[in-house]
């Protein structure tokens, strides 16, 4: 029973570039969330999505940045035109409501550096 | 505002020696309390979870306690190892609907030393 996957666990990009993570949520998991993580620093909430809606994006910049989660395929955070500032790991998480325990289980992480 | 404030933010134990961390929320309306443990570069992993009417939690040389009246949380670690060295992540989650929405601590950095 595969975990959550991340991938690219390391992307590399310039300013003004484009970067697209993608989170393969647990087999059964409808619930995705995105978080990130700068350097010395805890994990900050991004955004909440189940299947094709988002259900809570305030931790989100309003701009540059955007998250799905199709009915088909990987969850995907797209950050436009990145900047130095966007440089962190970004970790992902998914859970299964019927659980009833909300427990997250979390991907390795995407470090993404901007030169 | 939901919060979870940690303390300490690091701490340095030697090898053999037991520690506590803490947890303080505001959270509502709270549903359960985790605490994970996050490896240097890795993902976090949950360690164990608590709901309204457990006291304490074992779980191997890892032990919870919640107070949901002061709301407070403790780890406590027992006979720490070198693989102990690592963040732990209080996270408490409360119930909107139909989901769970968790509020991260910002966590405390533990370091083993042999």
């Amino acid at each position: 029973n595969a975990g959550v996957m991340q991938n690219p666990r390391h992307l590399v990009r310039r300013r003004g570039q484009e970067a697209r993570l993608r989170c393969s949520p647990m087999k059964g998991h409808s619930h995705v969330y995105w978080y990130r993580q700068l350097p010395e620093e805890g994990l900050k909430f991004m955004v909440y999505l189940q299947k094709e809606n988002i259900i809570d994006e305030s931790g989100m910049p309003k701009e540059r940045f955007s998250a799905e989660f199709p009915k088909e395929g990987p969850s995907i955070l797209r950050i436009q035109q990145v900047v130095r500032g966007d440089s962190a790991a970004y970790f992902c998480a998914s859970s299964d409501r019927g659980t009833n325990t909300g427990e997250l289980f979390f991907g390795e992480g995407s470090r993404l550096t901007v030169l | 505002k939901n919060q979870v404030e940690q303390s300490p933010q690091s701490l340095i134990i030697l090898e053999g020696k037991n520690c506590t961390l803490q947890c303080n929320y505001t959270v509502s309306p709270f549903s359960n309390l985790r605490w994970y443990k996050q490896d240097t570069g890795r993902g976090p992993v949950s360690l164990t979870i608590m709901t309204f009417s457990e006291n304490t939690k074992s779980n191997g040389r890892y032990t919870a306690t919640l107070d949901a009246d002061t709301k407070q949380s403790s780890l406590h670690i027992t006979a720490s190892q070198l693989s102990d060295s690592a963040s732990y992540i209080c996270v408490v989650s409360a119930r909107s609907g139909g989901s769970y929405i968790p509020t991260f601590g910002r966590g405390t950095s533990l370091i083993v030393h042999p």
